[in-house]
């Protein structure tokens, strides 16, 4: 059974770092790009950042680029998002999603992880 | 990249049919067949329902289809149901010079 699992959200000041991880389970993650969606509460779904199998293609939204750094241990099965210079318009449930092959689209997704931007 | 513009919301009755509009441009709903819906209850993590424009995963119920002109798809839900009252997200690629994928705005279904 394909399992993502969303970790290392949480409050934290603007301006302040925040690094999330997804663990993954039950299919072959060298295999598959991997992506992190975020939604805002009760706004719609934004796509933040992908990164491709081996990590030889990473692109990001316009909304974070320069301040997020999407990375992946093929060895952990594990996808990061580490989130710098964060502002209050990132407060949102971050989801992270395989993006398969077969299909081009986000085939399974976690169950997101909370990261709110408050002083 | 702009988000993809779909209605705020639609509703229908159980047992009739409904259709979401997602209007795009020729960057990438227009460009590409790789659009693809997602529907989200409260709470939950998104799913797909349709992928590269028409095609439904395995186990989604063939009541979802889906279609494609030019810079538009629209998501057809026929049959409503009860449990199909959720929002519905689009999302289409939009190539790799830019931000690679876009959703829409998010349209609630209310089943009536």
């Amino acid at each position: 059974e394909v399992q993502l699992v969303e970790s290392g959200g949480g409050l934290v000041k603007p301006g302040g770092s925040l690094r999330l991880s997804c663990a993954a389970s039950g299919f072959t993650f060298s295999s598959y790009s991997m992506n992190w969606v975020r939604q805002a509460p009760g706004k719609g779904l934004e796509w933040v950042s992908s990164i491709s199998s081996s990590s030889s293609y990473i692109y990001y939204a316009d909304s974070v680029k320069g301040r997020f750094t999407i990375s992946r241990d093929n060895a952990k099965n594990s996808l990061y998002l580490q989130m710098n210079s964060l502002r209050a318009e990132d407060t949102a449930v971050y989801y992270c999603a395989r993006e398969d092959p077969a299909s081009s689209a986000f085939d399974y997704w976690g169950q997101g992880t909370l990261v709110t931007v408050s002083s | 990249q702009s988000a993809l513009t779909q209605p705020a919301s639609v509703s229908g009755s159980p047992g009739q049919s409904i259709t979401i509009s997602c209007t795009g441009t020729s960057s990438d709903v227009g460009s590409y067949n790789l659009v693809s819906w997602y529907q989200q209850h409260p709470g939950k993590a998104p799913k797909l329902m349709i992928y590269e424009v028409s095609k439904r995963p395995s186990g989604v119920s063939n009541r979802f289809s889906g279609s494609k002109s030019g810079n538009t798809a629209s998501l057809t839900i026929s049959g409503l149901q009860a449990e199909d009252e959720a929002d519905y997200y689009c999302c289409s690629y939009a190539g790799s010079s830019t931000s690679n994928w876009v959703f829409g705005g998010g349209t609630k279904l209310t089943v009536l």
